[in-house]
């Protein structure tokens, strides 16, 4: 059974950056695409960008030129880091496995970072 | 982007009645929509894919239909767990964008 575990900073200052690492459990890791998204009251859903074990990526316009995703797959994990956070940038955060048709089939717990 | 508008934002019935939830896109996206439900302080789960194909485990109860710009959720019967937020899904040219979700409460 498919399990993603998340961690990472929680607390951020203005300015720093966000850093979150995704490992993955009970699932291949090189069949897959792996995505992050953000929730947050005023946006609602919103996907970030997914990467596969090659580390081809896929980003969102609205976060490209802040992002870098990253995978290790002797580890069986990805990250992601969001540089110049600001307040706008609180939300949960969620990792994610991209299943065939590229719908989002397994989710991490979510981590909640607060920019303050 | 496309932009998937949902409706109504907050539907308010009983259990045992049949829900029924609305997601228009703004541009033609054929069958490509998925259907999540999120409960207070989960992840989203995947539902329905491809617009009508129900995901592993989800219950004969919750279907999908609908296509180009136009796509249902359907309730059959509610159960007490159902009532949650809903999200519609698409992926267009590598981008994913969501609807802004239907509240589903007793």
């Amino acid at each position: 059974q498919v399990h993603l575990q998340q961690w990472g900073a929680g607390l951020l200052k203005p300015s720093e950056t966000l850093s979150l690492t995704c490992g993955v459990y009970g699932s291949s890791f090189t069949d897959y695409y792996w995505s992050w998204i953000r929730q947050s009251p005023e946006k609602g859903l919103e996907w970030i960008g997914e990467i596969s074990h090659t580390r081809n990526t896929s980003r969102s316009p609205s976060f490209k030129s802040r992002v870098t995703l990253s995978v290790d797959k002797s580890r069986r994990q990805f990250s992601l880091r969001l540089r110049s956070v600001t307040a706008a940038d609180t939300g949960v955060f969620f990792c994610a496995r991209v299943g065939g048709g590229g719908y989002e089939d397994a989710w991490g717990q979510g981590t909640l970072v607060t920019v303050s | 982007e496309i932009i998937l508008t949902q409706s109504p934002a907050t539907l308010s019935l009983s259990p045992g009645e049949r829900a029924t939830l609305s997601c228009r896109a703004s541009q033609s996206i054929s069958n490509y929509l998925g259907w999540y439900q999120q409960r207070p302080g989960q992840a989203p789960r995947l539902l329905i894919y491809d617009a009508s194909n129900r995901a592993t485990g989800i219950p004969a109860r919750f279907s999908g239909s609908g296509s180009g710009t136009d796509f249902t959720l359907t309730i059959s019967s509610l159960e007490a767990e159902d009532f949650a937020t809903y999200y519609c899904q698409q992926r267009d040219n590598w981008v994913v964008t969501f609807g802004q979700g239907t509240r589903l409460e007793i």
